[in-house]
């Protein structure tokens, strides 16, 4: 069974860019797409977007600007990068596999701007 | 963006109760609508898929239910395991979204 597992800086200071990593275990990140949602204390979940293994992207529109997914197929691990941060994107962090529905979730990674 | 209202926010049920959510689309989402159950530190797990669809693995005391813009998690008999938070997610179109959830307590 997949197994999805976010990581990312903890801590992240005003305008500056954060950066997660999502590593897959147990199968290929190939053939799959890969979504990202956080969700803020407190409140609901936000979809941020989604990438395909091959590259292609599509980013909740809220947040496109400012946001770049990436994959690195050799090292089955998919990437957010989230540019000048503010406190309102302090969240939980969480990768997922699907498209539309999201069939496998990490357990997130706590992410907080603060300077 | 489609809004999913969900409701209620919270409910305090038994051991054996029968349970029922419900989640409102803003606009007619046909069946695409999704359920998750999310327990504390752990990975959300998909639930029912395309408004009825049990996920592999999952046991059949969860159902769902609905089209349109009216939808219907069901849980026939509680058990220890479901106290949990429980959301639903619309894939009609982009931006997806997620209904506010419903925090399962045990009564």
């Amino acid at each position: 069974q997949v197994q999805l597992q976010e990581s990312g800086p903890g801590l992240v200071k005003p305008s500056e860019t954060l950066s997660l990593t999502c590593a897959v275990f147990g199968g290929s990140i190939s053939g799959y797409y890969w979504s990202w949602i956080r969700q803020p204390a407190g409140k609901g979940l936000e979809w941020i977007g989604r990438i395909y293994a091959s590259g292609g992207t599509s980013y909740n529109p809220s947040l496109q600007s400012r946001l770049t997914m990436s994959v690195d197929t050799s090292k089955n691990q998919v990437y957010l990068r989230l540019s000048s941060v503010t406190v309102a994107d302090t969240a939980i962090y969480y990768c997922a596999r699907g498209q539309l529905r999201l069939d496998s979730w990490g357990q997130g990674t706590q992410v907080a701007v603060s300077s | 963006d489609i809004q999913m209202t969900q409701s209620p926010s919270s409910l305090s049920a038994s051991v054996g109760d029968r349970v029922t959510i419900t989640c409102r689309a803003s606009q007619s989402i046909s069946n695409n609508l999704h359920w998750y159950q999310h327990k504390p530190g752990k990975a959300p797990e998909l639930l029912i898929y395309v408004a009825s669809n049990l996920q592999s693995g999952v046991p059949s005391r969860f159902s769902g239910s609905g089209s349109g813009t009216d939808f219907t998690l069901t849980i026939s008999s509680l058990q220890p395991e479901d106290f949990a938070t429980y959301f639903c997610q619309q894939t009609y179109s982009t931006p997806l979204t997620f209904g506010g959830g419903t925090k399962v307590e045990i009564k």
